[in-house]
């Protein structure tokens, strides 16, 4: 059974680097078939997605965040990460991983998610 | 970007009763639309891709129709477990952007 575990700290200061990282387990984050991915979840609002990472590194991002966001995958842990540069309040939001199929694809399987929460 | 408008933003529904919820794209996403519940406190739960393939585990009372800008969920006769908010998806290319969400909740 595939599992994906967000990790990570729940309170960033406005100004600093959000980072998070994806653990999966029951499933090799190596597969050819599969991408991995970021979204993000104000509280009480919509989905936006993030960006998204193929094992060899291979990147997409949401335009809207490009210029902050970096993913990154380390395949001898299974994990994947995101760092999300420069916050503010506005970046406060649970933030889910996912592994979606191969190219832009839904997402079968989530994390639990984690809120993140910036502020003084 | 692709924008995905969702309608109605809250449905009230009766047990038993047949649920419809819409979601249009500002251009067209072919089949590549995915719909997703979720229940409070949790993620959400891919139901359908591909427009009409249900996704592995959901039951038969979830089907999903349309191509190109309009598509439609419907959830044939309301259970308990399915009062919750439902969000459409398109994929048709790197730039996945979700809908605004549909809330099914008890009438």
């Amino acid at each position: 059974q595939l599992q994906l575990q967000e990790s990570g700290p729940g309170l960033v200061k406005p100004s600093e680097t959000l980072s998070l990282t994806c653990t999966v387990s029951g499933g090799s984050i190596s597969s050819s078939s599969y991408y991995w991915g970021w979204i993000r979840q104000p509280p009480g609002k919509g989905l936006e997605w993030i960006g998204s990472i193929y094992y060899s590194g291979s990147t997409y991002y949401n335009p809207s965040l490009k210029s902050r966001v970096t993913i990154s995958v380390d395949t001898s842990k299974n994990q994947f990460s995101l760092k999300l540069s420069s916050v503010t309040a506005a970046d406060t939001a649970v933030y889910y991983c996912a592994r979606h199929s191969y190219g832009a694809a839904p997402a079968h399987y989530w994390g639990q998610g984690t809120l993140v929460t910036v502020s003084s | 970007e692709i924008v995905m408008t969702q309608s109605p933003a809250t449905l009230s529904v009766s047990p038993g009763e047949r649920a419809t919820l819409s979601c249009r794209a500002s251009q067209s996403v072919s089949s590549n639309l995915a719909w997703y519940q979720q229940k409070p406190g949790q993620a959400p739960r891919l139901l359908i891709y591909g427009a009409s393939t249900r996704a592995t585990g959901i039951p038969a009372r979830f089907s999903g129709s349309g191509s190109g800008t309009e598509f439609t969920l419907t959830i044939s006769s309301l259970q308990s477990e399915d009062f919750a908010v439902y969000y459409c998806q398109q994929y048709n290319n790197w730039l996945l952007t979700f809908g605004p969400g549909t809330k099914v909740d008890i009438k």
